[in-house]
This record gives structure tokens, sequence and C-alpha cells, in this order.
């Protein structure tokens, strides 16, 4: 079964800190993995897409990496603002199924001043 | 306007009434999705529509539940005799092309900000 998993399930960090959110997968075959950010209230954007031959891709403060062996990603968070305060959800879609995005539940970020 | 919208914004209904939840996409986008997503969870996938005709509804949970895109723009999420099950934030979403085989920054996905249903 095609699933997403993200670990933590939340994190609270102070401004200016660092941090790395995680995504395991198990969607087979692999085509592209998605990190989105959604604000509350909000809908998902796009923050970085990822093809099975990248390792890695940034973003101004965001940097998301790739292992495909592992199928495992991170998304980096450097120098983190008040404004970075959001879910940030791995999407990852199979080449057979187009449509077929599947999504993770998300990570919960806090960054407290 | 720019973004993707959706109308309402919430929707509050009596358990067994019919709703209509509404999505504009981007101009000019041919894709067009709809998203379910409950608290604390990441958006499930309920139906794409490539212009006019749902390429797949294998999302959509039962048969109380259905999808409209009638000129290729503009799409109805139809839910009759509604269930407490069914509240939840939907989501909907637009890309200016159809999911290819490789990413492509023209298939990303444009998300509306959702309509909050709540079933009494």
């Amino acid at each position: 079964k095609n699933q997403v998993e993200q670990s933590p399930q939340s994190l609270i960090i102070l401004e200016g800190k660092n941090c790395t959110l995680q995504c395991n997968y198990t969607v087979s075959p692999f085509s592209n993995l998605r990190w989105y950010k959604q604000d509350t209230g909000r809908g998902p954007v796009s923050l970085t897409i990822m093809t099975f031959s990248e390792n890695t891709k940034s973003n101004g403060r965001y940097t998301a990496t790739l292992d495909a062996d592992t199928k495992q990603s991170s998304l980096h968070i450097t120098a983190s603002q008040l404004s970075d305060s959001a879910s940030y959800i791995c999407v990852v879609s199979a080449r057979n199924y187009g449509q077929n995005f599947v999504f993770g539940p998300g990570t919960r970020l806090s960054v407290l001043p | 306007g720019a973004g993707v919208s959706q109308t309402p914004s919430n929707k509050v209904t009596e358990k067994g009434k019919y709703v209509e939840l509404r999505c504009d996409p981007i101009s000019g986008h041919t894709a067009l999705y709809w998203y379910r997503q409950s608290l604390g969870q990441g958006p499930e996938f309920l139906i794409y529509f490539q212009g006019t005709g749902a390429a797949d509804d294998s999302g959509l949970p039962n048969d109380r539940f259905f999808a409209v895109r009638p000129e290729g723009s503009v799409s109805t999420l139809k839910i009759q005799r509604t269930e407490r099950g069914d509240s939840a934030v939907y989501l909907c979403a637009s890309s200016r092309t159809p999911p290819g085989l490789a990413a492509s920054s023209t298939d990303t996905q444009y998300f509306g900000p959702g309509t909050r249903l709540t079933v009494l």
C-alpha cells in the first residue's frame, strides 16, 4: 500500500534555530516528492519538487533532501522565523498513477519568539 | 483573481441535507482536484478532472459524493444526505498541466483556501 509517514508529528523551536523534518514513504514506483507548507486555515503551498535523480533542492531557507534508496526525505529549515509556523506536508507521487498524489499527515511546526 | 478560490469558506448544515461546494481554479489550468482534510491529517484525494471529464474519481467515499466541471473551469462538489462524518475541510487545487511522469513545475498543484464543512 502506498503510504507516506512523517516525523515528528509536531515540533516547537525558538526563533532563529534550525530544524529538520522527516518523511518516509513506501510509494512505488516512485515518480517525485514534494514538500508543501500549509498555514492554518489556508491551502498547501508547494516548496520543493524532487525527482529520483535529485538528492537536494533548496528554496531560500528551506532545503529538501531525498534518498531514493532508503525512501526517505528531509526538509531542513535554517534560521527559523515566526512565519515558518505551519504544517509541512510531504507528498509523493507514483509513476504509474499520475493523479495519485499520496499526502503525508504533516508535521506541525511552531516557532516561538 | 490570481489564485484558486472556493466558496463558501464555511458551511454549516444539518445531517441529511444536501450541500454544494464551489471551486474556481486558476484561469487556464486544465487539471482540477478535490481533496478532503480532517484535523491533523494530510489531504485525502477525492477526484481529479482533466478538462470537463473526471479522469479519476476513485477517492470519492461513496455515491453520496459527486462532482462536476461542465465547462472545464469551475467545479462543484455535491454531497447528498450529509452525515456527521462528512465534516472536514474540502480543498480544491488546480494545475496548469495534468500530472506527468516526470516532476514539472507545470503540474504543481495550487490549492484554494478550502471550505470548512460542519454537519450537525
